[in-house]
């Protein structure tokens, strides 16, 4: 299976600020990859798709980078509903895997 | 518009089976794969596996094969992830999501308490 690992856990940061949440791939995963949010009420929201693609709606701060094995989603400046948890996943192979997530809080 | 509506919170006792339901509309249910995604409290993602739901096919990932079956009533547009003889580590939330994981149900949480 191929591990994602994400970091940081968890961030403090402030409205305004420019951040950067990674994830790396045990092996290569060909940009397979997709970033998700999840709000306090559950709600999970699909932001890029295929390592920098955004899904239909979502705003432009959002973008995705990267490539092997090392992946980013950058939110180039927080805005009060981008306080949530965010997930990667990779769909290269089976099974599809998910990073531990990284919960952006504000500082 | 494209929607997964999943079934209501379910408190069940160990050794308790549980059905979700996943109600697709908006687009053409056989179509599209239905995947499942388990979140235990507090924690992360996992894949459980799919359902080919133009031929009913399952397929699990490892930690879900066995006491987890997923089936169709694709009359009806709807998906369906039953939980057999209920453990304590399976409460959680759990989610369908359409292949491609752009449309997600809202999710179920599967509470198991004695």
């Amino acid at each position: 299976d191929i591990q994602m690992t994400q970091t940081p856990s968890s961030m403090p940061a402030s409205l305004g600020e420019r951040v950067t949440i990674s994830c790396r791939a045990s092996q290569g995963i060909n940009n397979y990859l997709n970033w998700y949010q999840q709000k306090p009420d559950g709600t999970i929201k699909p932001l890029i798709f295929y390592t920098s693609s955004l899904q239909s709606g979502v705003p432009a701060r959002f973008s995705g980078s990267g490539s092997g094995t090392d992946y980013s989603l950058t939110i180039s400046s927080l805005e009060p509903e981008d306080f949530a948890m965010y997930y990667c996943q990779q769909y290269d192979s089976s099974p599809l895997t998910f990073g531990s997530g990284t919960k952006l809080e504000i500082k | 518009q494209i929607q997964l509506v999943q079934s209501g919170p379910e408190l069940k006792k160990p050794g308790e089976s549980v059905k979700i339901s996943c109600k697709a509309s908006g687009y053409t249910f056989t179509n599209y794969g239905m995947y499942w995604v388990k979140q235990s409290p507090g924690q992360g993602l996992w894949y459980m596996g799919w359902i080919n739901t133009e031929t009913g096919r399952p397929t699990y990932a490892d930690d879900f094969k066995g006491r987890f079956v997923f089936f169709l009533d694709t009359s009806a547009s709807t998906a369906y992830l039953q939980i057999n003889n209920l453990k304590n580590e399976d409460m959680g939330t759990y989610f369908c999501a359409r292949d491609g994981f752009v449309y997600w149900g809202q999710g179920t949480l599967v509470t198991v308490s004695s």
